[in-house]
């Protein structure tokens, strides 16, 4: 049992590259989720999906998109990397809502570099 | 808007020693409260929560924490560290009806022989 799975765990982009980061999980989980942590801060939701085919905006959406074509996936889009996007962005699963006593798994993380 | 303080950046304790990490959040009615904790370069694992009933919640790992609505805290407490936890800690409240959960900014717990 994998659990959340984000690929890759580095990256090192160029101002105005784009890319995805892949998020998978095997646990059947409907809500996802994305953050991002800069350093000395806490987590802050990006996007988050409470099942396939159904996306909301977290607390910084600006410069990302997301999609979830299947319960599976998750991936995070970013369209023309921005310095400010330079941080380390985790992917969370869990099978219910915050609200029904289901907590949240998490991936290991990606690193993000915007040079 | 909801919010959540973690008053101590940085915390040094000998192993063995007792600990408590502090929490205060800010939100109108009754929060649902998380502890998670960070170890260097993975994901966040949760330790506890509380959403109703009793104050005092267990977790794993030997961690427990204490609801008091009445300071609005929700410390995190162990009574004997291990070097093994050395991690980051958060405190985080989500919003009844929503799923954004929000963190507080995390405190480094450094264990010292």
């Amino acid at each position: 049992n994998a659990g959340v799975t984000q690929t890759p765990k580095f990256r090192i982009l160029k101002i105005g590259q784009s890319m995805t980061l892949q998020c998978t999980q095997d646990m059947n989980h409907n809500y996802m989720y994305w953050y991002r942590q800069d350093p000395g801060m806490g987590l802050k939701l990006i996007y988050y999906s409470v099942g396939a085919g159904i996306t909301d905006k977290g607390e910084v959406p600006n410069g990302y998109n997301v999609s979830r074509s299947t319960t599976e996936d998750f991936p995070l889009r970013l369209e023309l990397a921005a310095p400010s996007q330079t941080s380390v962005y985790f992917c969370a699963s869990s099978y219910g809502s915050q609200n029904s006593n289901q907590p949240q798994h998490f991936g290991d993380g990606t690193r993000l570099s915007i040079l | 808007a909801q919010s959540v303080t973690q008053p101590d950046i940085h915390i040094t304790v000998s192993e063995g020693a007792s600990l408590e990490l502090r929490c205060n959040y800010s939100y109108g009615a009754t929060p649902y409260l998380f502890w998670y904790v960070q170890s260097p370069g993975q994901g966040l694992q949760l330790l506890l929560k509380y959403f109703s009933g009793d104050t005092l919640v267990q977790g794993i790992k030997g961690f427990e924490a204490e609801f008091k609505r009445s300071q609005s805290s929700f410390n995190l407490r162990k009574p004997s560290v291990h070097w093994s936890d050395a991690a980051e800690y958060f405190c985080a409240v989500v919003n009844f009806g929503n799923e954004k959960l929000t963190f507080g900014t995390g405190t480094r717990l450094t264990i010292i022989p």
